[in-house]
């Protein structure tokens, strides 16, 4: 019944070390999200693929790379973890505008 | 530009009584406001939403109200239980596929 994976559920990585999150959605949804989520705060949209048009946010850094091979799945890759990069981190998929976020549950991630 | 200021930051009520969060916006280009329930270690989930063209909507112990000309959109919950215990985030859709979030509500109901 799961409809947005997320694997792993935990990752721990040392600082400096590539890693790489991954997403798959069976609800065959247009837009697939990336969020990082740092404790009680509001999830942060890191970039957004709608269909295969990649869209980033002006604040997101360079050390954050996507990828969307196909329309299940997107993957988040963090060149070079940093200390602050260690947060949840949270797929979602949507239709389209103005549509409700269908989330998945999340990656903690931990730098050591 | 598209910014959603969320108060208050933290609330505590009594089992049974009623909570209240607002939201306000600044772009009138918003269109639709969903409601998002996190509970701790757990993803986002959606409540309640509505649309610019309704001004109430309403689920069981859930509602929420929206005033256009304000730009302001308010969650209700009546007869709070200990379930109802999480942080809340409203967000607006302006114009495009993305979400801007608010700041969050920290709900905690007293037994």
């Amino acid at each position: 019944d799961a409809m947005v994976i997320q694997n792993p559920r935990y990752q721990v990585t040392q600082f400096g070390k590539p890693v790489t999150l991954s997403c798959s959605q069976t609800l065959n949804h247009n837009v697939m999200y990336w969020y990082q989520q740092k404790s009680s705060q509001a999830p942060k949209l890191l970039f957004h693929y709608y269909d295969k048009d990649f869209n980033n946010e002006a604040d997101t850094p360079d050390n954050f790379q996507s990828r969307r091979p196909n329309t299940s799945f997107c993957f988040l890759d963090i060149r070079s973890p940093g200390l602050g990069d260690a947060a949840m981190y949270l797929c979602a998929t949507g239709v389209g505008p103005a549509d409700e976020q269908y989330f998945g549950p999340g990656t903690r991630l931990t730098v050591t | 530009g598209e910014n959603v200021e969320q108060h208050p930051s933290t609330l505590s009520v009594q089992e049974g009584d009623s909570a209240v969060i607002k939201c306000t916006y600044s772009d009138s280009a918003s269109n639709y406001f969903p409601w998002y329930k996190q509970e701790l270690g757990k993803r986002p989930q959606l409540i309640i939403d509505i649309r610019s063209n309704v001004g109430e909507k309403k689920d069981q112990r859930i509602a929420v109200t929206l005033n256009k000309t304000a730009k302001h959109f308010s969650l209700h919950i009546t007869e709070t239980q200990p379930e109802d215990s999480a942080v809340y985030f409203c967000a607006g859709s302006f114009g495009n596929e993305k979400l801007t979030f608010g700041t969050g509500t920290r709900l905690t109901i007293i037994p």
